[in-house]
Formats: structure tokens, C-alpha cells, sequence
């Protein structure tokens, strides 16, 4: 267990409708990463969040949006879901975003599939 | 070129033997390096990281790095069948002040009894 929690575990939607996932970042942690996770792949990094800004960002299209709140939980918002938009999204967190020592703890994971 | 490398395998190794997973990358910026477990159907654990050139020890598993070669790879000594899963590597991509962490694709491991 990382401390690291996600809501919901999983999710149906249909293409077109919009999406919000919950995380909860580990005690002491002010940094949250977000990833997709396809089948068979290595998750993908879609952006990043420090000190509730947006502070990096993968090759990910704007309807992929976040945010963070003061207490460093995070959201990512999927708007005009596609159907390749099915995977299973991971948050991280970490102690803060710099290059160096800069593990990262991953939680459960929400698995969201599109219909 | 993909920016993390890894063998897909599946590797399949004999319990109580050495696993040996490698994994190339390109960004020669990159700093931190890091390898995860990932069993089916369960968001990826972090086993190991290194930063230095060298090798680093953590009970069965080692990580070994060459910067010069840009290559990683974890060593599992004495393998587990609780060991067989997917490992990750994962490398700190150095030109952003963002953690930006690039994954490869994995690479199966099967230990068989």
C-alpha cells in the first residue's frame, strides 16, 4: 500500500460524455502525476501537477485538463471521450517534481472503458 | 526509436535462478532511472532506483547503470515464482524541470517451478 488512493476503480462511458477521476495523494507528498496505461503498454504520461499548477505535459490533446487543490488532491477531467481513451488511468505522487530523487508512488489505478 | 527500450519476452527463468532485464533509453540527459513491478491487473510498485553509474543492491534484486551505453538493467537473484510479473523500466527524462517519467513497454517474466 503507497497511500496513494483513486476513485472510482472503474468506469463505463459512452463516447462523447466527460469523464472526472479522484486521487489522493500520499501523506507529505505535494506533487501528482498522472498516467495512461493501454493494454499491454507502459503508462504514458499525461501531465503534472506541483503547488496546484500544471507544471509539465505529455502528448496529451486539451480535453485532457486537471487540477490540484490545496491539499494536493488531484482530478483529471476527459472531456468528448473516444473510444481509445479506454485504459486504465494511474495518479502518482511524489515529494516534488524535481529531477533528482524523485520516486514516485503509484495508486490503484481507475480503469475506464468507452463505449 | 522509442525512448525507453525493453524486450516485450515473455522471459521465462527457473526458480531459484538469475533473471537478467535490460532496458535502453535515449535521452543521454536523463538522471534518475527506475524499475517497477507490475502484476496483472495492479497498478505498477517501484522495486528499485538508481541514479549513479554502477551498480546498486537492494536484498535480491540489483540495478546496474551505464550512462555511457545508456542502458539499465535489474538483476533478480534466487527467483520466486511471486516474482513473475511484468517489470517496468522507467527513466526521469532530463530536460524539464518536470518529473516527466518516460516508461518503457515492460517485459514479461514467467519463473517457472
Amino acid at each position: 500500500e503507497t497511500g496513494v488512493t483513486q476513485s472510482p476503480t472503474h468506469l463505463i462511458k459512452t463516447r462523447g460524455q466527460q469523464v472526472t477521476l479522484r486521487c489522493s495523494s500520499q501523506s507529505g507528498h505535494n506533487t501528482v502525476s498522472w498516467y495512461q496505461q493501454a493494454l499491454g503498454q507502459g503508462p504514458q504520461f499525461i501531465f503534472q501537477y506541483y503547488r496546484e499548477e500544471e507544471n509539465g505535459r505529455g502528448n496529451f490533446p486539451p480535453r485532457f485538463s486537471g487540477l490540484q487543490f490545496p491539499n494536493y488532491s488531484s482530478e483529471l477531467n476527459v472531456n468528448a471521450l473516444e473510444l481509445d481513451d479506454s485504459a486504465l488511468y494511474l495518479c502518482a505522487s511524489s515529494t516534488h517534481p524535481g529531477q533528482g530523487a524523485n520516486e514516485q508512488f503509484f495508486g490503484p489505478g481507475t480503469r475506464l472503458t468507452v463505449l | 526509436q522509442k525512448e525507453v527500450e525493453q524486450n516485450s519476452g515473455p522471459l521465462s527463468v527457473p526458480e531459484g535462478a538469475i533473471a537478467s532485464l535490460n532496458c535502453t533509453y535515449s535521452d543521454r540527459g536523463s538522471q534518475s532511472f527506475f524499475w517497477y513491478r507490475q502484476y496483472s491487473g495492479k497498478s505498477p510498485e517501484l522495486i528499485m532506483f538508481i541514479y549513479s553509474n554502477g551498480d546498486k543492491e537492494d536484498g535480491r534484486f540489483t540495478a546496474q547503470l551505464n550512462k555511457a551505453s545508456q542502458y539499465v538493467s535489474l538483476l533478480i537473484r534466487d527467483s520466486q515464482p511471486s516474482d513473475s510479473a511484468t517489470y517496468l523500466c522507467a527513466v526521469n527524462s532530463g530536460y524539464s524541470s518536470a518529473s516527466k517519467i518516460i516508461f518503457g513497454s515492460g517485459t514479461r517474466l514467467s519463473i517457472r517451478p
